[in-house]
């Protein structure tokens, strides 16, 4: 059973505007969640993480907003540009390990 | 600073061959792991290592075996390859285990077994 959900594949965005990457997770158990950037050939990059007594992590163009009750975290990219191109993890973790999501790859066009 | 380092970064085996990934991270972390991606999934922890001397299973371990030669080294072995084990594995570590500081990712070996 998928405990950590990304039921989008795929987002294609044009670049400036925003693009909002959607994770649901099913275990409120988990203390910290992460979001990983991967290019194509490399390792999965760490890109934000956010604390889940908090409910938004802001770093430079990067957002995470998390809402428990939901049990529901999105990533924003204002404005996107053609590098962030790539496929997003959304990650959570309990008791030390990582459980990822199956990605969404971003397509962000110029 | 190299981080996280994996060899060989592409290899083609035969089914029933045996063949080890190799893992070394330069950071001086205590935790080290194996995960394993296949296409439209997300990354499966196979082994885990959250301190020298110390390994356990992860979600996806039947197959493979690891060692943690030091604090350094984590390596993964595949005793006998079966064409399900196709894949890219990548190798992570991190300060501690029981921490919320990300993991850092090697770049991978992509593995392919016939």
């Amino acid at each position: 059973d998928q405990q950590v959900k990304q039921n989008s594949p795929s987002l294609s965005v044009q670049e400036g505007r925003i693009s909002i990457l959607n994770c649901d997770y099913t275990n409120s158990m988990f203390d910290y969640f992460l979001w990983y950037k991967k290019y194509p050939a490399e390792g999965p990059t760490f890109l934000i993480s956010i604390s889940s007594i908090k409910d938004k992590n802001e770093d430079g163009r990067f957002t995470v907003f998390l809402n428990k009750s939901a049990k529901h975290l999105s990533l924003h990219i204002v404005p996107s540009q053609p590098g962030d191109s790539a496929v997003y993890f959304c990650a959570a973790t309990r008791e030390g390990n990582l459980i990822f999501g199956k990605g969404t790859k971003l397509s962000v066009k110029p | 600073n190299a981080g996280v380092t994996q060899t060989p970064k592409f290899q083609v085996l035969k089914t029933g061959q045996s063949m080890t990934l190799q893992c070394a991270q330069d950071m001086n972390h205590n935790s080290m792991y194996w995960y394993r991606q296949d296409p439209g999934m997300g990354l499966r922890l196979i082994y885990y290592s959250a301190s020298e001397g110390t390994t356990d299973k992860g979600e996806v371990p039947n197959g493979y075996n690891v060692s943690r030669l030091n604090k350094r080294e984590f390596s993964l072995r595949l005793e006998s390859a079966a064409p399900s084990q196709t894949s890219v594995y990548f190798c992570a570590s991190r300060t501690v285990f029981y921490s919320n500081q990300p993991q850092h990712f090697g770049d991978g070996t992509r593995l392919s077994i016939l």
